[in-house]
């Protein structure tokens, strides 16, 4: 099983600019989650979609944050316009949905704005 | 508001030098806390789950326990391996909704 897959690794953008992170959970999960994680906060829950719909986007900082499912398979999360403030390590984690299950996460996009 | 809180923030241990790492919460209907390990650049790896106070786990070297306001992550002999941060998580009424602690950073020397 490869995991959970996350690309890129690494963005480095400028300010303004628009950010898309995306995720591929592992197969056969139906429960996908973003979080970001800096030191400031640790690790905090962004979304989760269940079956591709989302049910909680509360940690959704601001209106600048979307995220979508269009399938089981694949996740993106995007940040338009970006800001120095998003500078922070972006997981994608998926688990089994039966109601709370242990989660998998991703390697983690890394995301410097300058 | 679900709240986790860990400490201490950093530990450090000689190689074979016990301890313990304590998460304490605050949730509305516990339905379960979880152990994750983090090694620098990397996502974090699921260790445990517990569900009801008095529960224990182990693996390895680690042991988690549950009671109804804390957990315990105890570290026996540890090697510089174990060396990680280890974060606590816990779901309460928001369902599948994970609460993290901010973690404590453990360093063993050998």
């Amino acid at each position: 099983d490869a995991g959970v897959i996350q690309s890129p690794r690494h963005e480095v953008t400028e300010m303004g600019q628009e950010v898309t992170l995306r995720c591929k959970p592992i197969s056969g999960h139906n429960s996908l989650f973003w979080y970001r994680q800096t030191m400031m906060r640790g690790l905090e829950l962004l979304i989760y979609f269940n079956n591709n719909v989302p049910i909680d986007d509360s940690g959704m900082p601001e209106d600048r944050f979307s995220a979508k499912m269009p399938n089981a398979s694949f996740s993106t999360l995007k940040i338009q316009p970006s800001e120095p403030r998003d500078s922070a390590v972006y997981f994608c984690a998926s688990s089994t949905y039966t109601g709370f299950n242990e989660q998998f996460f991703g390697p983690g996009t890394r995301l410097t704005v300058l | 508001e679900d709240q986790v809180t860990q400490s201490p923030e950093a530990l450090r241990l000689q190689e074979g030098e016990s301890s313990s790492l304590n998460c304490s919460y605050t949730v509305s209907g516990l339905r379960g806390l979880f152990w994750y390990r983090q090694d620098p650049g990397k996502g974090p790896e699921f260790l445990f789950t517990l569900y009801s106070a008095g529960e224990e786990k182990e693996k390895e070297r680690l042991k988690a326990t549950l009671t109804k306001k804390e957990s315990f992550l105890h570290i026996t002999a540890p090697k510089p391996e174990d060396s990680a941060t280890y974060l606590c998580a816990v779901v309460g009424t928001g369902f599948q909704k994970l609460v993290f602690g901010t973690g404590t950073r453990l360093l063993v020397s050998p």
